[in-house]
């Protein structure tokens, strides 16, 4: 079974518009963290946000907010005012903490968001 | 911090050659994870270094693949014998030991392609 699930492929937003790009996951632990990434094109790995399992207040960074619902098991990535920078891949990954390799993360297949002018 | 560094970026080679990657975490990390990633994926985990010792590796970490962390520094990932399904890009992470809430930051990765 899919650990992360992102099923949406492909987005298009508007400049200055903001963008909800889906995450569901699934464990049985009761301890993990949430993180998202940015892939632009060039291909580098540029973490954004973080969100525990424990956390009571969704996680925000700037102008990217995470919409966390436990009971879901969802961790939405809102990013608002959508810049044309913002074209990239974006990955959500989980670390489970009973996981026996150091926390590794487990990352979902991805959305690719493009900024229109 | 001056980042995660990989080299080399690109490798191109024949199917069959060794190929050997190398990875430079941030200088104060101990942990130090390797992931390969194709091509439309997600990455995934291949192997973890808590310092110098390699604590788990990937089932997708065949005997044809290595890694290796001398003195708990920098990282090398050697393929023997590559195939055509090496294809992919590798990237290495490191990370600070210490709460789950320790991100992993990644270098640029080294692309693979095998002709």
């Amino acid at each position: 079974a899919q650990k992360i699930t992102q099923t949406q492929p492909g987005m298009f937003v508007q400049e200055k518009e903001a963008v909800t790009l889906d995450c569901t996951y699934d464990t049985s632990d009761q301890s993990y963290g949430l993180f998202w990434y940015k892939q632009p094109s060039s291909g580098e790995m540029i973490f954004l946000i973080y969100q525990g399992s424990y956390d009571e207040q969704n996680a925000t960074e700037g102008r990217y907010s995470l919409n966390f619902q436990k009971a879901r098991k969802s961790a939405n990535l809102v990013i608002s005012a959508s810049q044309l920078g913002d074209s990239a891949m974006y990955f959500c990954a989980m670390r489970e903490a009973v996981s026996a390799a150091g926390n590794k993360l487990t990352f979902g297949g991805g959305t690719r968001v493009l900024v229109k002018p | 911090d001056t980042g995660v560094s990989q080299n080399p970026r690109h490798k191109i080679t024949k199917r069959g050659q060794n190929v050997t990657f190398r990875c430079d975490p941030i200088s104060e990390h101990n942990r130090l994870y390797w992931y390969r990633q194709t091509l439309g994926q997600g990455p995934e985990f291949l192997t973890y270094f808590q310092n110098e010792a390699q604590l788990e590796k990937s089932r997708l970490l065949s005997d044809r693949f290595s890694a290796e962390r001398p003195k708990g520094s920098f990282s090398t990932l050697e393929i023997q014998r590559t195939e055509q399904g090496d294809s992919a890009m590798y990237l290495c992470a490191s990370s600070r030991t210490g709460n789950i809430n320790q991100p992993q930051h990644f270098g640029d990765g080294t692309r693979l392609s095998i002709l």
